[in-house]
C-alpha cells in the first residue's frame, strides 16, 4: 500500500525553526518527486515547494513568498522528505502535508494525513 | 486571494447534477497546463479527484467530470449523493509565478 506519514509538527515560537518529516513507503522514493502543500486555519491549499528525484537533479522550487525561509530534502536511504522551516511567523500556522507529484505541471497523486504547526507566542 | 478563482459554495439535491468553476488567466489555464480537482472531506487529506483536465484516477466515479475551455476549466457532479459534500480545489501550474497554483476552494453542500 503507498503510503505517506508525516510527523514532527508542534507548537514553537516566532523566529523559530522547525523541521517536519515525511516517511514513504509501498513506492520507490528514489524515483519519486514530492511535494508538501499546506493548509491554514479555515483555508485553502496552498503549494510549498517540491523536490525532484536526485537522479533527476534532486533540485527544488519553492512557492515565491516562502523562498529563503523554507527548505525541503530528502533522503532516499530511509525513504524520508522534510520540510526545514526557519524565522517562522504566526501566519504558518498550518496543516502541512506531504504529496507525490511526478512533475511540477502534474497532479498531487498521493498524499499523507498531514501535520500540524502552530506558530504562537 | 487566489490566483485560480472558485465561487465558495455551490449546492444540490441528492440526484441533481452540480458544476464547479475555476476561471484562470493566460499564464496558467489559459496557456495550457493541466487543471486537477481534489475532494476534501471534513477533517481529512485531499484526494485526486480529476488528473489532466478530464481523467479518472481508479476508483473515482464516473459520476465525476472536468472539462475545460479557454481560461476556465469546471468539475461537474451527476447524481449527487450525501457523501459528496465536501470542499473540491482546483489546481494547475502558472507560467508568471513559475509555481503550482490551487484555487480557494468551493465547499458542495448536499440539500
Amino acid at each position: 500500500e503507498v503510503q505517506l506519514v508525516e510527523s514532527g509538527g508542534g507548537l514553537v515560537k516566532p523566529g523559530g525553526s522547525l523541521r517536519v518529516s515525511c516517511a514513504a513507503s509501498g513506492f520507490t522514493f528514489s524515483n519519486a518527486w514530492m511535494s508538501w502543500v499546506r493548509q491554514g486555519p479555515g483555508k485553502g491549499l496552498e503549494w510549498v515547494g517540491r523536490i525532484k528525484s536526485i537522479g533527476d537533479g534532486g533540485t527544488t522550487d519553492y512557492a515565491a513568498p516562502l523562498k529563503g525561509r523554507f527548505s525541503i530534502s530528502r533522503d532516499d536511504s530511509i525513504n524520508t522528505l522534510y520540510l526545514q522551516m526557519n524565522s517562522l511567523r504566526t501566519e504558518d500556522t498550518a496543516v502541512y502535508y506531504c504529496t507525490t507529484q511526478p512533475g511540477i505541471l502534474r497532479e498531487m497523486d498521493v498524499w499523507g494525513q498531514g501535520t500540524t504547526v502552530t506558530v504562537s507566542s | 486571494q487566489s490566483v485560480l478563482t472558485q465561487p465558495p459554495s455551490v449546492s444540490g439535491a441528492p440526484g441533481q447534477r452540480v458544476t464547479i468553476s475555476c476561471t484562470g488567466s493566460n499564464s496558467n489555464i489559459g496557456a495550457g497546463y493541466d487543471v486537477h480537482w481534489y475532494q476534501q472531506l471534513p477533517g481529512t487529506a485531499p484526494k485526486l479527484l480529476i488528473s489532466g483536465n478530464s481523467n479518472r484516477p481508479s476508483g473515482v466515479p464516473d459520476r465525476f467530470s472536468g472539462s475545460n475551455s479557454g481560461t476556465s476549466a469546471s468539475l461537474a457532479i451527476t447524481g449527487l449523493e450525501a457523501q459528496d459534500e465536501a470542499d473540491y480545489y482546483c489546481q494547475s501550474y502558472d507560467s508568471s509565478l513559475s509555481g503550482v497554483v490551487f484555487g480557494g476552494g468551493t465547499k458542495l453542500t448536499v440539500l
